[in-house]
């Protein structure tokens, strides 16, 4: 079936470095991209999305970036703080407009005070 | 605006049991997805509801079952319990039109 995986399982970076977090996805067909950090005890929460007729988008000390010819997505920040220790899921979601959204396996941020 | 709330947060059953946890979804919001969220498996999909409408459904058994009411409520319930239910089961609001997700705490249930 389709697919949505995540290259490293945790990454360890120190605070006030830029982290990058990646992610190959294995449904050509997919057409929407989302990034959702999850903390501790918590639910995931929605950081930033993007299109397929896009290839960057940038937030907050955020960005994500989309290569289609690769099907790699990848989620940089800025200026890594410890309050972004967390695990990092990308997600696709379903064309339809019927939020089935397929998760990623996950990568836990670890930052380095 | 208060945000997805989820009852219970903790519960233990035993196998063979069934269960029923429920969602309320962020105001305004009618579509409603729920998730499991294990260790192993990581997040899967189960079901999405709009206006009381299963409308899209993951591959879990048919023990695994969902409904939505009309003030956009929703309550999924698991029967015959098995061991491997046990995991964080998280609930998703979205605004009608919208991709965008948010999700609730999630209710941890484990099955003895």
């Amino acid at each position: 079936g389709e697919s949505v995986g995540l290259h490293l399982p945790t990454l360890s970076v120190q605070e006030g470095d830029n982290s990058i977090i990646n992610c190959a996805y294995s449904n050509s067909a997919s057409d929407y991209f989302i990034w959702y950090k999850q903390e501790s005890g918590k639910g995931p929460q929605f950081i930033i999305d993007i299109r397929s007729n896009m290839d960057k988008r940038q937030g907050q000390r955020v960005t994500v970036l989309l290569n289609k010819t690769v099907k790699h997505l990848s989620l940089q920040i800025a200026a890594t703080q410890p309050g972004d220790s967390a695990v990092y899921f990308c997600a696709e979601s379903d064309s339809g407009g019927y939020q089935k959204v397929t998760f990623g396996t996950g990568t836990k941020l670890q930052v380095i005070p | 605006k208060a945000g997805v709330t989820q009852t219970p947060r903790y519960l233990i059953k035993t196998r063979g049991q069934q269960v029923t946890l429920s969602c309320s979804p962020i105001s305004g919001h009618r579509s409603v997805s729920w998730y499991q969220q294990t260790p192993g498996q990581g997040l899967q999909f189960l079901f999405e509801y709009f206006s009381e409408t299963q409308r899209n459904k993951g591959n879990f058994p048919g023990r695994f079952s969902g409904r939505q009411f009309s003030n956009s409520r929703s309550e999924m319930n698991v029967s015959t319990l098995e061991l491997g239910d046990s995991a964080l089961y998280l609930c998703a609001s979205s605004a009608t039109g919208a991709n965008e997700q948010y999700f609730g705490p999630g209710t941890r249930l484990t099955v003895t």
